[in-house]
């Protein structure tokens, strides 16, 4: 089955340590999302990329950085910049990046729990 | 003024109560609008799209009011599977995805 696959699924770090997450997609989808979710808040943009090899900040981008070298991988790496990385992270991808359709739905993988000890 | 704005809740309702969620947006030239329905630690799940002429689908029906600027989802004859968190997602012009908050519904028997 199609689908985005996030690991690892939870994670402890130790202050000033980066972190790496995973994710994976054999959606054959262009555009791959970053978000972060706190208690009570809405999903907040981290990272975006509409195409391989292309990558765009979102909303709160500092602290992390991103990669897209193939079209299926779109990891995450928490720097030890980030002040408080404690939070639910979710990769999401869509087929492309923008449509007035309303076709461009996403597509969210089952999240990565980190927490900062 | 946040972008999209939705009641957080909770809604405690009790099975087979009818309930409504509201979800405002600021941006008038918003494309796209849909309804994602997220569990307890999962990640969110498309439940609908909303339509300019509303649409249901079974005991769910969302509309859209671009003059108002908000967006309902309705739910029927609740269930105890119901309980979740209801997120409104707005795309606006640019193509970026905006989300509310959620609001937390809580079905009883």
């Amino acid at each position: 089955d199609g689908g985005i696959t996030q690991s690892p699924k939870y994670l402890f770090r130790k202050e000033g340590q980066n972190v790496t997450l995973s994710c994976e997609q054999n959606l054959n989808h262009d555009a791959m999302y970053w978000y972060r979710q706190d208690p009570g808040q809405g999903l907040r943009l981290i990272y975006y990329s509409q195409i391989v090899n292309d990558f765009q900040k979102g909303d709160i981008a500092e602290g992390y950085s991103v990669s897209r070298e193939k079209k299926e991988s779109f990891p995450l790496t928490v720097t030890s910049a980030q002040k408080n990385p404690t939070a639910f992270y979710l990769c999401a991808s869509s087929p492309s990046w923008y449509t007035v359709s309303g076709a461009n739905v996403l597509t969210f993988g089952a999240g990565s729990r980190l927490t900062v000890l | 003024r946040k972008e999209v704005e939705q009641d957080p809740g909770p809604f405690n309702v009790p099975e087979g109560a009818t309930v409504a969620f509201n979800c405002t947006y600021s941006n008038s030239a918003s494309q796209s609008f849909f309804w994602y329905r997220q569990d307890c630690r999962k990640e969110p799940k498309l439940l609908m799209s909303v339509y300019s002429s509303g649409n249901e689908d079974g005991r769910f029906t969302a509309q859209l009011n671009r003059a108002s600027q908000y967006i309902s989802l309705l739910i029927r004859d609740s269930k105890l599977s119901d309980s979740a968190t209801y997120l409104c997602v707005v795309i606006n012009q640019g193509g970026k995805l905006i989300f509310g908050q959620g609001t937390e519904l809580s079905v009883k028997p």
